[in-house]
């Protein structure tokens, strides 16, 4: 079965510092996708980044990047100069093959220090 | 870029009653998604709803509970039935937007129920 693991229930960081959420997952299909994604205390769900199993590299959205360790299932983001408004939940996503039904961690709550 | 809009944003509504949450995207997808968010808690897909077919519900969700609607390729409706405070959650309905398994979310609907 699939599963998705963040164990930072909390995390802190100073503003325009960077900072490293983790996300480990498990699954045995060779084919399967990884996603973060922002919850701002609004509760709408914003993407941020998506990694495919079978990329070579580690994605990269503007300030977001993901740092994919396949071997280790690892897939971690990292947000470089943190902003006041990086504070909300990060989520992280998986996806086997041939479906859409995301399996989401339980989320690392964000808050950025001025 | 495309837009998902959700209505009502929000609702307290009282135990036993019925409500039903509306979600318009603004151009044709043929799946979309409903999750729930309990408080505190990760995203859980309730159900995908198909044009033109019963939706499809994931384990512990049944169609008498949470009835969906899906009318045309740009519209569909979840509604909870009979709530109870245990119902209390965040819906959101998404679609894969860009073809490329990536999933868009609504900003969600927060329920209490009392």
């Amino acid at each position: 079965a699939q599963k998705i693991t963040q164990t930072q229930p909390g995390m802190f960081v100073q503003e325009k510092e960077a900072v490293t959420l983790d996300c480990t997952y498990d699954t045995s299909d060779p084919s399967y996708g990884l996603f973060w994604y922002k919850q701002p205390s609004s509760g709408e769900m914003i993407f941020l980044i998506y990694q495919g199993s079978y990329d070579q590299q580690n994605a990269t959205e503007g300030r977001y990047s993901l740092n994919f360790q396949k071997a280790r299932k690892s897939a971690n983001l990292v947000i470089s100069a943190s902003q006041l408004g990086d504070s909300a939940m990060y989520f992280c996503a998986m996806r086997g093959p041939g479906t859409y039904k995301y399996i989401f961690g339980t989320g690392t709550r964000l808050k950025v220090l001025a | 870029s495309a837009v998902i809009s959700q209505k009502p944003s929000r609702d307290i509504c009282q135990r036993g009653t019925s409500l039903t949450i509306q979600c318009q995207v603004d151009s044709q997808v043929t799946m979309m998604f409903w999750y729930r968010q309990q408080p505190g808690q990760s995203l859980t897909l309730i159900a995908t709803a198909n044009q033109g077919s019963e939706a499809t519900y994931e384990s512990g969700f049944v169609i008498d509970k949470f009835p969906i609607s899906r009318p045309n390729l740009t519209f569909s409706t979840l509604t909870v039935s009979n709530m109870s405070p245990e119902d209390s959650s965040i819906y959101l309905c998404s679609v894969d937007l860009t073809g490329a398994n990536v999933l868009t979310f609504g900003a969600g609907s927060r329920l209490t129920v009392l």
